[in-house]
């Protein structure tokens, strides 16, 4: 069993759309929690970032954090055709490495 | 204000060649990661650095691989004697701490096609 689930996807929703992301894990151990968002044959760019369960809002991105069902979710609203990519969840426990999903392909229709 | 630069972007090799990959972290960044991210999966930590020092170095290969990251100069991360399923993205990240406190922002990341 790998340390983090994520569905691959492809998911595809219309423009304007709220897609939810989600991510499980097994390590309790796991404090920190990122959400990456990573174009075609780019970097993966920071989204968001959270320390400990509960919410947190950026724009049209809210990150949620449930550290006892070992679960995370990314929230886009009003969906672009510019957040077409892959979605990359990222934890850590102790402050070094990253521990990454697989990643979830998104497609968002004009 | 420049970000995580890498170099080169896209680099072949032959197999049994060496590769030398270059990582220079964001300004006042003192910690530096590097991650692999084969066809279809995704990333996979190798190895975390600070300057002259190797943090941990549990998801690097045993053989063929090192990194460095001296006092002066980028990080760099070599493989001796490449083989095919070396080929990957090879990303580099820095923090200004360590991460969790501090998270950790990438490059654009190399390329390497081993023929």
């Amino acid at each position: 069993q790998k340390e983090v689930e994520q569905d691959p996807g492809p998911l595809s929703v219309p423009e304007g759309a709220i897609v939810s992301l989600n991510c499980t894990y097994s390590n309790s151990a796991f404090q920190y929690f990122m959400w990456y968002r990573q174009y075609s044959r780019k970097g993966p760019e920071l989204l968001m970032y959270t320390y400990s369960s509960g919410n947190k809002e950026d724009g049209r991105f809210t990150a949620q954090v449930d550290k006892s069902s070992k679960y995370i979710s990314l929230f886009i609203r009003d969906s672009q055709p510019s957040d077409s990519a892959t979605y990359l969840c990222a934890m850590s426990a102790y402050g070094n490495k990253l521990v990454f999903g697989a990643g979830t392909i998104l497609r968002v229709k004009s | 204000n420049a970000g995580v630069m890498q170099n080169p972007r896209h680099l072949v090799r032959r197999r049994g060649q060496e590769a030398r990959l270059r990582c220079s972290p964001m300004k006042g960044h003192s910690h530096v990661y590097w991650y692999r991210q084969l066809p279809e999966e995704g990333l996979k930590f190798m190895v975390y650095l600070q300057k002259e020092n190797i943090i941990d170095e549990s998801g690097m290969p045993k053989e063929r691989f090192s990194a460095e990251f001296p006092k002066e100069g980028p990080s760099i991360l070599r493989i001796q004697q490449v083989v095919r399923g070396d080929s990957a993205a090879y990303f580099c990240a820095s923090s200004r701490s360590q991460a969790g406190e501090e998270t950790q922002y990438f490059g654009p990341g190399t390329r390497l096609l081993v023929l």
